[in-house]
């Protein structure tokens, strides 16, 4: 099956700075890849996404990179505020209408 | 609009005592409907996914079971609960034949004592 490795596990960053979350993934056939932003006690809320037609996409202060020959993908957060303080989730699609995720990154963004 | 509606929003339940979870969705037919379990602190993980009435695939045993008896709900259930069973139990649903976007609903936290 697919495995979605996702690093850091926390990330500590200043107000206004940029954090960034990577993930890789195994399986070459994965064309769809989506973050998910999770609050305490809340479900998962996807934020942005990407599909294997593409390199780069960005909305609202979120860029998402996909290099296809590396099967890593990472999510940006530019100038950073405390309200993108969360966990955050990556995933992978992959055969059988599965999505695996990555374990989580806590960002905590200092004021 | 799509809309998904979970219920019980949380349970505190006996170890060995049956349970029963469950999850409509409103706003647009035959939608692709999951199951996901999270520890607290946990990633995600895929139980059950279902594409029509009737059928239901399962992802990864943990002594539960699902059934979708209607095209707008989804079923989570066992009959005795295990400590290990505690945590969020989420369903979500996505359209199209491959993993689209997905939609979770607002959850159901377990508490097995």
């Amino acid at each position: 099956g697919e495995q979605v490795e996702q690093l850091p596990s926390i990330l500590r960053v200043q107000e206004g700075s940029s954090a960034s979350i990577n993930c890789t993934y195994e399986n070459s056939a994965s064309n769809y890849f989506p973050w998910y932003k999770q609050e305490p006690g809340e479900n998962p809320k996807l934020i942005i996404d990407i599909r294997s037609n593409m390199e780069r996409k960005q909305t609202q202060g979120l860029i998402v990179l996909l290099d296809k020959k590396a099967k890593r993908f990472s999510l940006h957060i530019t100038d950073t505020q405390p309200g993108d303080s969360a966990m955050y989730f990556c995933a992978a699609n992959s055969a059988g209408n599965k999505l695996t995720f990555g374990i989580g990154t806590r960002v905590l963004v200092r004021p | 609009a799509q809309t998904i509606h979970q219920w019980p929003v949380a349970e505190i339940k006996a170890v060995g005592s049956p349970l029963s979870l469950g999850c409509t969705i409103k706003g647009k037919s035959s939608p692709n409907l999951y199951w996901y379990w999270q520890a607290t602190g946990g990633t995600l993980q895929q139980l059950f996914y279902s594409i029509t009435v009737g059928q239901v695939e399962s992802v990864v045993q943990l002594n539960l079971s699902a059934s979708r008896p209607k095209d707008d709900q989804f079923i989570l259930s066992t009959e005795k609960l295990l400590l290990s069973h505690s945590g969020f139990y989420l369903c979500a649903f996505s359209w199209g034949s491959y993993t689209g976007q997905l939609y979770f609903g607002e959850g159901s936290k377990l508490t097995v004592l």
